[in-house]
């Protein structure tokens, strides 16, 4: 979905090096994620944010850090890679709402992924 | 919370023959559930969702959904499978509170034979 980008969709590191995954989105969502993909394990979240000032931990969020510079943009830090963070890293933006009581919407829209290689 | 539980890891169907990919899922409240699909090296794709409307959706791509609240199930089907249906799926389940997050399935392989 074009609407939603990542910088860069490819990259090889090595271990130790601080990395950083950049998101942004034009589709004008307040909530965004960062995921990443690993086979068989499905996507599993790393950090969220429900607007700019409220940053939440996923369920794998060791090792990561994360800054929401603006609406439009979420990135994922990597302060030291190591081998096991390689892996596929999706980001999404979502369009929470309410549609009646105690239901609501929440529709994601993934960017292109970004590969990343930890050697 | 929510959780979500796709049945299948891998599934096999010939070219023309339908498709069931299965999703069983918990909320606490009256949830949103969704089917996205992944093509090799491609991100995801929203295939259809379930927003309290119609509890049968249709999604893009001839596919479709049944959200069945007696069993917790939401199982994606489509009557003739076709050789770029082959990719992974997920089943996803959101909850209705706003503080819930969104919960993935581990994924169906989908593997279409000729």
């Amino acid at each position: 979905d074009a609407d939603v980008t990542q910088t860069p969709r490819n990259r090889i590191t090595k271990t130790g090096k601080r990395i950083m995954l950049e998101c942004s989105q034009t589709k004008g969502h307040d909530r965004m994620y960062w995921y990443r993909q690993d086979p068989g394990l499905g996507l599993r979240l790393i950090y969220y944010s429900f607007d700019v000032k409220d940053i939440n931990k996923g369920e794998i969020s060791d090792g990561y850090s994360v800054s929401r510079q603006a609406q439009a943009k979420f990135s994922l830090s990597l302060e030291s890679a190591i081998p096991n963070q390689t892996a596929l890293y999706f980001c999404a933006t979502s369009d929470w709402g309410l549609r009646g009581i105690g239901s609501s919407t929440d529709t994601q829209y993934f960017g292109p992924g970004t590969r990343l290689t930890v050697l | 919370a929510q959780s979500v539980t796709q049945l299948d890891s891998h599934v096999s169907v010939s070219e023309g023959t339908p498709v069931l990919l299965r999703c069983n899922y918990s909320s606490s409240y009256s949830p949103s559930l969704f089917w996205y699909v992944q093509h090799p090296n491609k991100g995801l794709q929203l295939l259809l969702k379930y927003t309290s409307a119609a509890t049968l959706v249709k999604g893009i791509n001839g596919f479709e959904a049944e959200f069945k609240k007696s069993e917790t199930s939401f199982h994606l089907t489509k009557p003739s499978a076709h050789m770029s249906d082959a990719a992974e799926y997920f089943c996803v389940v959101s909850g209705g509170n706003r503080d819930d997050k969104i919960i993935f399935g581990k994924g169906t392989r989908l593997h279409i034979l000729p």
